[in-house]
């Protein structure tokens, strides 16, 4: 059964510490959103590639944070430097679009202390 | 803009009765629309999901009723159980996925 395969499931780190979160999508799928969980704005778009090329970033704060996809297997989320606001969970989405579900990973859940 | 409005934000049912939820969706452009149902700890998962050539779609207790022209859709959720306490949340998608902000599913037993 494919799945989106997301690393690490918990990171624990300063204020001011480089956060590096991974995702594998499924493979064969053109689509990968990142998204952000809190409980005040609950899924919240942080970006989006088609077929490896960023197509929309303009939910992720740019001075702290970037999304990569060095290759098909591969998606990654940085920020840095990390602040306590962005404790939250943050999801990793993979689909063959337009029009097919979205399949979501488990979540990386990240405290920034 | 808020493209997908989703309401109520919470909703307690007993146990056997009838779970609503309700969406709205701004573009007529948007040609899927799929629930997703969220447990403690785990990413949201695909449910149960609608195009706009039907009116409605239903998978065993989980039933989706779409209108069209009120560019509204529904979720119903029939003979509720305790295991179906979740988060729901609707979606609209074209080439891009809307979520909607989420519906906390309470079912006492």
């Amino acid at each position: 059964d494919a799945r989106v395969t997301q690393t690490p499931r918990h990171k624990v780190t300063e204020m001011g510490q480089e956060v590096t979160m991974r995702c594998q999508p499924i493979l064969g799928h053109n689509t990968v959103f990142w998204y952000r969980q809190t409980m005040m704005q609950g899924l919240e778009l942080l970006a989006y590639f088609r077929n490896r090329a960023p197509l929309d970033d303009s939910g992720m704060p740019k001075d702290r944070f970037s999304a990569e996809m060095p290759d098909a297997t591969l998606a990654t989320l940085k920020i840095q430097p990390s602040e306590p606001r962005d404790s939250a969970v943050y999801f990793c989405a993979s689909g063959f679009l337009p029009n097919s579900p979205l399949h979501f990973g488990n979540g990386t859940r990240l405290t920034v202390t | 803009q808020q493209q997908v409005k989703q309401s109520p934000q919470s909703l307690i049912v007993q146990k056997g009765g009838i779970s609503i939820i309700n969406c709205a969706y701004e573009n007529t452009a948007f040609d899927y629309f799929p629930w997703y149902q969220q447990f403690p700890g785990k990413g949201p998962a695909l449910l149960i999901a609608i195009r706009p050539d039907v009116s409605e779609k239903k998978e065993g207790r989980f039933t989706i009723s779409f209108n069209k022209s009120a560019k509204q859709f529904s979720l119903h959720i029939m003979d509720s159980q305790p295991g179906d306490s979740a988060t729901y949340f609707c979606a609209a998608s074209g080439n891009q996925f809307y979520f909607g902000t989420g519906t906390s599913l309470t079912v006492i037993p």
